[in-house]
C-alpha cells in the first residue's frame, strides 16, 4: 500500500540530546512537510521541501534541521537547541511540488517527549 | 494575513444526532482553497474535502455535507446521523492561491468531536 511511514511512534529525548524522526513515502510525491502539533493547537509548519536536495524553513524552524537526499525520505532532527520539543510531529507529502490546491497525505505521527 | 477560526473546541453528541462544525476564515486573496481534514485517535490526518474560492456549491458525500458561504467567510461541515466512528479531531485549513503553495496552508485549532453510543 502506498503511503507515508513515520518512525518511531514514540520517542524520548534526554536533555542535550539530538534525536531524529524518520519519514518515508512511497507515493512518488515531490513535496514533503514537517508539522508540529501541540495539544489543542493547529498544525504549525517546521520545514518543507519541494524537490530533492532543497528545503525551506517554515514558521517554527528554530531548533530543528532536515535533509532531503532522496525523494522518498525527509528526516527531521530535533536538536538540543529546541528547548520545548515535547509535541506530536506529523510528516506530510503532496504530489505536485506543493501547489496551493494540493491535498496533503499524512503519516501517523511521532510523539516526542522529554525525559 | 490568512487566518482560520474554529470556535468550537470540543463537541459531544449522542449517536444519530446531527452535528455541525464551524469554520470561519480570513483572507485578502480572491483565489484560495479551503480544506477539511479528520484526525482520528490513530493520529494520521485524513483529507475530507477541498473547495476553491470560485465554487460555492455545497457538497454532500454520504453523511457528510459542507456549506461554503463567501458572504460570511464560512465553510461549515455537517455530519448527519453521527456514528461513534466519527469521533475525531476535525481541522479546517486555508491556502491562498496567489501567495505560494501548500507551504502556506494555515490550519485552525481543530474541533474535537466525541460521539457517544
Amino acid at each position: 500500500d502506498g503511503g507515508i511511514t513515520q518512525s518511531p511512534k514514540y520517542l524520548f529525548r534526554k536533555e542535550g540530546q539530538n534525536v531524529t524522526l524518520s519519514c518515508e513515502q512511497n507515493l512518488n510525491h515531490d513535496a514533503m512537510y514537517w508539522y508540529r502539533q501541540d495539544p489543542g493547537q493547529g498544525l504549525r509548519l517546521i520545514y518543507y521541501s519541494q524537490i530533492v536536495n532543497d528545503f525551506q524553513k517554515g514558521d517554527i524552524a528554530e531548533g530543528y534541521s532536515v535533509s532531503r537526499e532522496k525523494k522518498e525520505s525527509f528526516p527531521l532532527t530535533v536538536t538540543s537547541a529546541q528547548k520545548n520539543p515535547t509535541a506530536f510531529y506529523l510528516c506530510a507529502s503532496s504530489s505536485d511540488r506543493g501547489l496551493a490546491n494540493e491535498k496533503l497525505f499524512f503519516g501517523s505521527g511521532t510523539q516526542l517527549s522529554v525525559l | 494575513a490568512q487566518k482560520v477560526t474554529q470556535a468550537q473546541t470540543e463537541i459531544s453528541v449522542v449517536e444519530k444526532e446531527d452535528v455541525t462544525l464551524d469554520c470561519v476564515y480570513e483572507t485578502r486573496d480572491t483565489t484560495y482553497y479551503l480544506f477539511w481534514y479528520k484526525q482520528p485517535p490513530s493520529g494520521e490526518l485524513v483529507f475530507l474535502i477541498r473547495r476553491n474560492s470560485f465554487d460555492e456549491q455545497n457538497e454532500i458525500s454520504g453523511r457528510y455535507s459542507w456549506n461554503f458561504q463567501k458572504s460570511t467567510s464560512s465553510f461549515n461541515f455537517t455530519i448527519t446521523a453521527s456514528q461513534v466512528v466519527d469521533s475525531a479531531v476535525y481541522f479546517c485549513a486555508l491556502s491562498e492561491g496567489t501567495q505560494g503553495g501548500s507551504e502556506k496552508l494555515v490550519f485552525g485549532k481543530g474541533t474535537k468531536l466525541t460521539v457517544n453510543p
